[in-house]
């Protein structure tokens, strides 16, 4: 059975320290991977997208992955309490396969 | 432009009726998806629609729910007989194409009494 793993978290980071996020999957013929936000109380919203090999920067996130390992992470350098959400990663193949979430928590 | 619109954004209803939950998708996306997710829980696969193709419905929870989307665009969710254990956030979400990012709506959230 295809699975994304996450590690539920929490993740406790000091503010302006960066926040690694990371994503396992089962599937070798994935295509495209996605990492959503989700606020309390609120729908998921697109973060990044990266459908290549290596690293993909926007602004404060990056979004690295290696196919060979099979995983795909999200950095977020300088952390601020506004990051504190549930982190989501999604992979596509045939189908869309969504992580569980990690819980990101930013301390003041 | 307009995003993914959900209605009601809140539904409340008495175990037994039946509810029907609107999704209106963003202009020219082919792709629509539902999903259900309970409070401090993943997201839960429903149904999967693309383009004219049959939707992928292997996520339904039992034959009370069904949806159906007319002329490729608004898709309506409908949950027969609701259950206590219906009560979620019901999520809608569409794509431009299979391979794009999804955009979700703001859910509806649906409380069974």
């Amino acid at each position: 059975q295809k699975e994304v793993e996450q590690n539920s978290g929490p993740l406790s980071v000091p503010e302006g320290a960066i926040a690694s996020l990371n994503c396992t999957y089962s599937d070798r013929g994935s295509q495209s991977f996605f990492w959503y936000r989700q606020y309390s109380g609120k729908s998921p919203e697109l973060i990044m997208f990266i459908y290549s090999n290596g690293d993909k920067e926007d602004g404060r996130f990056t979004a690295q992955l290696n196919k060979a390992s099979q995983y795909v992470s999200l950095l977020i350098r300088d952390s601020q309490p506004s990051d504190s959400a549930t982190y989501l990663c999604a992979e596509l193949n045939y189908q869309l396969i969504w992580g569980a979430g990690t819980k990101l928590i930013i301390k003041p | 432009g307009a995003g993914v619109s959900q209605s009601p954004s809140n539904k409340v209803t008495e175990k037994g009726k039946d509810v029907e939950l609107r999704c209106d998708p963003i202009s020219g996306h082919t792709a629509l998806y539902w999903y259900r997710q309970s409070l401090g829980q993943g997201l839960e696969f429903l149904i999967y629609f693309q383009g004219n193709s049959a939707p992928d419905k292997s996520g339904l929870p039992s034959d009370r729910f069904s949806a159906e989307r007319t002329g490729g665009s608004v898709s309506t969710l409908t949950i027969q007989r609701t259950q206590q254990e219906d009560s979620a956030v019901y999520l809608c979400a569409s794509s431009l194409a299979h391979v794009s990012p999804l955009h979700f709506g703001n859910g509806t959230r649906l409380t069974v009494t």
